[in-house]
């Protein structure tokens, strides 16, 4: 099974900076990865495909890279509306696997 | 408008069995592939399960492989998943999902005596 490792798992940042979010794959995933956003009590969001396409409707602030087995989503000018868990998922092999998550929190 | 409806959880005894069901609208069922992925309380997000659109073809971790099955009735335009001999650690926000774009709201599923 492909382990994905996201890091921190917690993070916490002022309005208006810029936060990064990274996951590690236990191997190559050929891209096959995607950003989810869950805000409390709410079903998960997704927020990009392919490591770096934004789903529709998401704001450009948000983006996605990297490759092989390393993968990072940043949020530029953190806004308040962006508090909320944030998971990657590798969707290259079965079993889909995701990462542990990093909760947003604003300081 | 797509939407996903999930049904059917609840208590239930560890070793018992509960079936869920996921009525889908807005969209040609038949055409998708669909999925169930469950989130435990407080934790992180875990795939359960798929089917191929056709139902012909299904997909499980093996934390469940065995025990849950996930079925379709593309008439009804309904997924199923099946739950067989059910652990406290089944305990979880069980989610339908279209692809990675569409997911219901979910649905609780508390397997405690």
């Amino acid at each position: 099974d492909i382990q994905m490792t996201q890091s921190p798992a917690s993070l916490s940042a002022s309005l208006g900076e810029t936060v990064t979010i990274e996951c590690r794959a236990s191997e190559d995933i050929y891209n096959g990865l995607a950003w989810y956003q869950q805000k409390p009590g709410k079903s998960p969001q997704l927020l990009i495909y392919n490591v770096n396409t934004l789903h529709t409707g998401v704001p450009s602030r948000f983006s996605g890279c990297g490759s092989v087995t390393q993968y990072s989503l940043k949020i530029k000018s953190l806004q308040s509306e962006d508090v909320a868990s944030y998971f990657c998922q590798q969707y290259y092999d079965y079993p889909l696997t995701f990462g542990s998550g990093t909760k947003l929190e604003i300081k | 408008e797509v939407q996903l409806v999930e049904t059917g959880g609840g208590l239930v005894q560890p070793g018992r069995s509960l079936k869920l069901s996921c009525a889908a609208s807005g969209f040609t069922f038949s055409n998708f592939w669909m999925s169930w992925t469950r989130q435990a309380p407080g934790k992180g997000l875990e795939w359960v399960a798929s089917i191929t659109p056709s139902g012909g073809t299904t997909y499980y971790p093996d934390s469940v492989k065995g025990r849950f099955t996930i079925s379709r009735d593309n008439a009804q335009s309904t997924l199923y998943l099946q739950m067989n001999s059910l652990r406290s650690e089944d305990t979880a926000t069980y989610y339908c999902t279209r692809g990675a774009y569409y997911w219901g709201q979910g649905v609780v599923v508390t397997v405690s005596s």
